[in-house]
């Protein structure tokens, strides 16, 4: 049974600040990684993917990954009250693995 | 281009009552799924197609099935509904033509929020 397993939260982080997420995962043999963001009441939305090692960069949002470590990350730069939602991290080799998810709050 | 549809939005039912979930995606996606979703528990697999014809289960099966009716239509049957079904319910669908599978950027549909009584 694959395990993926996120920091705990609420997160609550004020306006403008860095929100870090962290997820780690049990399966050496996922190849993908992937953030999604689920507004309450809705469904999942994919915000990030990454296959390789290292940075990754879109917009505000930045995803990290270290296979060796199985460690991904996502940081939210520049924090908007929008980005309050439950982040997901999932990881696969052809089906998805979540994890329970991080819910953060951003604070005006 | 709508995406992945769901129907119905949200369903009530008693114990012993069946029922069949619908999914249908227009991205001509090779791969469909069905996830439940409870609190505190993130996001569970039901079944999934990798492709038209065949079907394959997830994390957590029992007492529902599935058909892959087309390449665009993925329905979730519950035979025998019981209280411990009560959940959010999530199709998805992946691996656009040609695409390599171990991408598999999954898009979700909106989701039917099914109560049993």
């Amino acid at each position: 049974q694959k395990e993926v397993e996120q920091n705990s939260g609420p997160l609550s982080v004020p306006e403008g600040a860095i929100a870090s997420l962290n997820c780690t995962y049990s399966d050496r043999v996922s190849q993908s990684f992937f953030w999604y963001r689920q507004y309450s009441g809705k469904s999942p939305e994919l915000i990030m993917s990454i296959y390789s090692n290292g940075d990754k960069e879109d917009g505000r949002f930045t995803a990290q990954l270290n296979k060796a470590s199985q460690y991904v990350s996502l940081l939210i730069r520049d924090s908007q009250p929008s980005d309050s939602a439950t982040y997901l991290c999932a990881t696969s080799d052809y089906k998805l693995s979540f994890g329970a998810g991080t819910t953060v709050t951003v604070r005006a | 281009n709508a995406g992945v549809t769901q129907t119905p939005k949200f369903q009530v039912l008693k114990t012993g009552q069946s029922m069949t979930l619908q999914c249908a995606q227009d991205m001509n996606h090779n791969s469909m799924y069905w996830y439940r979703q409870d609190p505190g528990m993130g996001l569970r697999l039901i079944y999934y197609s990798a492709s038209e014809g065949t079907t394959d289960k997830g994390e957590v099966p029992n007492g529902y099935n599935v058909s892959r009716l087309n390449k665009r239509e993925f329905s979730l049957r519950l035979e025998s509904a019981a209280p411990s079904q009560t959940s959010v319910y999530f199709c998805a669908s992946s691996e656009p033509e040609g695409s390599p599978k171990i991408y598999n950027e999954q898009f979700f549909g909106p989701g039917t929020r099914l109560t049993v009584l």
